[in-house]
């Protein structure tokens, strides 16, 4: 039972570039949210999705598009990398809702350069 | 402003003892609170939650408990083992708000 899968694990960019990263899970969860962790600020929801077809902003949505073709899959899209948006990411999911808890992932460490 | 507060930034407790983990909240119309751990290199991983109808909730060795009044909640894990070595997080939600909001976590050593 493999949960919630991110890849890749650790990437380096420079500025500028664009890139996705990836989220699965195989626990059938309608939802699923992406959020970014920096030192001082917490864990911070960027966006996410109550079911295939459906996404909603976060907290810091800038910078960032998802989208939710399938139950399973809920890709993050850096459009243009930003030194700001060095951090660690994290991919979740859940039944129904952050109240029953969630299942992450072990986080994408990203460096722009 | 932080609305979920966790005052201490570590707590050191040895093998055996009672962990006392602390949450402040200052938004009264949070209604559900859960607590993760983080083990480095790792996501968090849920422990256990409490609704604000309930002053207490148990899954063996860990307990929360709501004092609404004082806005504060408390994550009890009796006894504490090495294992438990981690970071805390709180995180407070409300209603059909998809958004939780989290505290800044407390770094637990538990010494043998």
């Amino acid at each position: 039972n493999a949960g919630v899968t991110q890849t890749p694990k650790f990437q380096v960019l420079k500025t500028g570039q664009s890139m996705t990263l990836q989220c699965a899970q195989d626990m059938n969860h309608e939802y699923m949210s992406w959020y970014r962790q920096d030192p001082g600020m917490g864990l911070r929801l960027i966006h996410y999705s109550v079911g295939a077809g459906i996404t909603d902003q976060g907290e810091v949505p800038n910078g960032y598009n998802v989208s939710r073709s399938t139950t399973e899959d809920f890709p993050l899209r850096l459009l243009s990398a930003a030194p700001s948006q060095t951090s660690v990411y994290f991919c979740a999911s859940s039944p129904s809702g952050p109240v029953y808890g969630y299942t992450f992932g072990s986080g994408t460490r990203l460096t722009v350069v | 402003d932080q609305q979920v507060k966790q005052n201490s930034p570590s707590l050191s407790v040895q093998e055996g003892r009672i962990s006392i983990l602390n949450c402040d909240y200052t938004n009264s119309m949070f209604d559900y609170f859960l607590w993760y751990k983080k083990y480095p290199a790792e996501g968090p991983t849920f422990l256990i939650s409490i609704s604000s109808i309930k002053d207490k909730n148990e899954d063996g060795r860990f307990t929360v408990f709501l004092n609404k009044s004082a806005k504060h909640l408390s994550l009890h894990i009796v006894p504490s083992q090495p294992g438990d070595s981690a970071v805390y997080f709180c995180a407070a939600g409300a209603g059909n708000n998809r958004k939780l909001i989290w505290g800044l976590g407390t770094s637990l050593a538990v010494n043998p």
